[in-house]
């Protein structure tokens, strides 16, 4: 079955530390994005990609970095210099643009981070 | 910039009392607005996509609709398991980008 896998479902950080979200989809779709989820605030983009070894910072992009070296994956990289990284991730993918239809994003089971 | 409203924010409905929510929106050439359910600790579930004001669609106790501002979700005689949080998004025409834009979500509670 396609879909989009994150792992690990929960992870614990220490302080200091740099932590690393996994994101893969078998959907052969061109775009991914990684949002934050907090309560109270919906959805925050951080980052995302539109194509191979391209993406550009969302709304939040600080204290975060990604790379896109495969199309199936967009890892996460939580840094030191986010100073309040406990949230639920959220990874998810497109198509991409596709003429006159409107294509909706297919979403990951996210990873929940916690700063111990 | 595109902004997505929902309202209201929290939603308790007894089993079996119909109700609405809300989202209102703005954005430069609506491409398509998009709902989904999501689950506490799981990620957003895709519902329905709309694209032209007037268009509804249905899914068992759900229907959506939309206008040139709004969309609502409306759910007809809801039972527990309708119990979630949803998620309104819109996408615009604005070239090769296909980022959604979302709301902040709206929490339904259905006692029993």
């Amino acid at each position: 079955d396609g879909g989009i896998t994150q792992s690990p479902k929960y992870l614990f950080r220490k302080e200091g530390q740099n932590v690393t979200l996994s994101c893969e989809q078998n959907l052969n779709h061109d775009a991914m994005y990684w949002y934050r989820q907090d309560p109270g605030q919906g959805l925050r983009l951080i980052y995302y990609s539109q194509i191979v070894n391209d993406f550009q910072k969302g709304d939040i992009a600080e204290g975060y970095s990604v790379s896109r070296e495969k199309k199936e994956s967009f890892p996460l990289t939580v840094t030191s210099a986010q100073k309040n990284p406990t949230a639920f991730y959220l990874c998810a993918s497109s198509p991409g643009t596709a003429g006159f239809v409107p294509i909706g994003y297919t979403f990951g089971s996210g990873t929940r981070l916690t700063v111990v | 910039e595109d902004q997505v409203t929902q309202s209201p924010e929290a939603l308790r409905l007894q089993e079996g009392e119909s109700s609405s929510l809300n989202c209102s929106y703005t954005v430069s050439g609506l491409r398509g607005l998009f709902w989904y359910r999501q689950d506490p600790g799981k990620g957003p579930e895709f519902l329905f996509t709309l694209y032209s004001a007037g268009e509804e669609k249905e899914k068992e106790r759900l229907k959506a609709t939309l206008t040139k501002k709004e969309s609502f979700l409306h759910i007809t005689a809801p039972k527990p398991e309708d119990s979630a949080t949803y998620l309104c998004a819109v996408q615009a025409w604005s070239g090769a980008n296909s980022k959604l834009t979302f709301g902040k979500g709206i929490t339904l509670s259905v006692r029993p």
